[in-house]
């Protein structure tokens, strides 16, 4: 099942802050989060594997709680380069395969 | 360099017709993925290859067709069968190991005319 991301759309003004949730039904192995400008690919930003290893982008910070099975992903005086739609991938069983989120537009004004 | 290369970038079809997308890495990676994404959503996925000669389904498999022959390509065919194929392709691949992640190539956009 899909997990879920929230809000779905943010803006924000350079120099602000911003969260986003990923929130799953079913036990998390890893939660993976990654960043996709428009027409382009995904690209990593952070792992978070059970257990609290964390591994990934070093000024964007995330955090994981099993029990919740949630994570958050904390941007910390966005940038304009930061516009784009984040995605949490998540691994239930370890295996490596994903299942995505729907995204989060988050988009940066000046 | 090392990465994942797909080709064409876009790609235009006509109803009834097969089309194969094509999917190469050269990281080194046994496992690799095929993507669905449409406008405004997430990735879905269409199958998965962990190992050589070795693949299997994905959330949303029918219509579609893989093959993994070679370690460094994991082609995906679209078949006449896919009622909706317009979307944008993400190939992915990733190291044997569930404390790595995956890298996505540049992504295919097809059309159906």
């Amino acid at each position: 099942q899909q997990p879920v991301q929230s809000p779905q759309a943010v803006i924000l003004r350079e120099g602000e802050d911003a969260v986003i949730n990923c929130s799953s039904s079913k036990a998390l192995y890893s939660v993976h989060w990654y960043r996709q400008k428009h027409g382009e690919a995904p690209v990593f930003l952070m792992i978070l594997l059970k257990g609290g290893e964390q591994k990934g982008h070093e000024k964007i910070s995330a955090s994981f709680n099993e029990k919740k099975q949630q994570s958050s992903l904390y941007l910390t005086a966005s940038q304009l380069s930061y516009s784009g739609t984040y995605f949490c991938g998540t691994d239930n069983f370890g295996n490596e395969k994903l299942t995505f989120g729907t995204g989060t537009r988050l988009t940066i004004i000046p | 360099d090392g990465g994942i290369t797909q080709s064409p970038k876009y790609l235009f079809r006509k109803e009834g017709q097969n089309v194969t997308l094509s999917c190469e890495q050269n990281l080194n990676h046994d496992a690799m993925y095929w993507y669905r994404q449409d406008p405004g959503q997430g990735l879905r996925l269409i199958y998965y290859s962990q190992i050589v000669n070795d693949f299997q389904k994905g959330d949303i498999a029918e219509g579609y067709s893989v093959s993994r022959e070679k370690k460094e390509s994991f082609p995906l065919t679209v078949t006449s069968a896919q009622k909706n194929p317009t979307a944008f392709y993400l190939c992915a691949s990733s190291l044997p190991s569930s404390t790595d992640t995956q890298y996505f190539g540049p992504g295919t956009r097809l059309t159906v005319l």
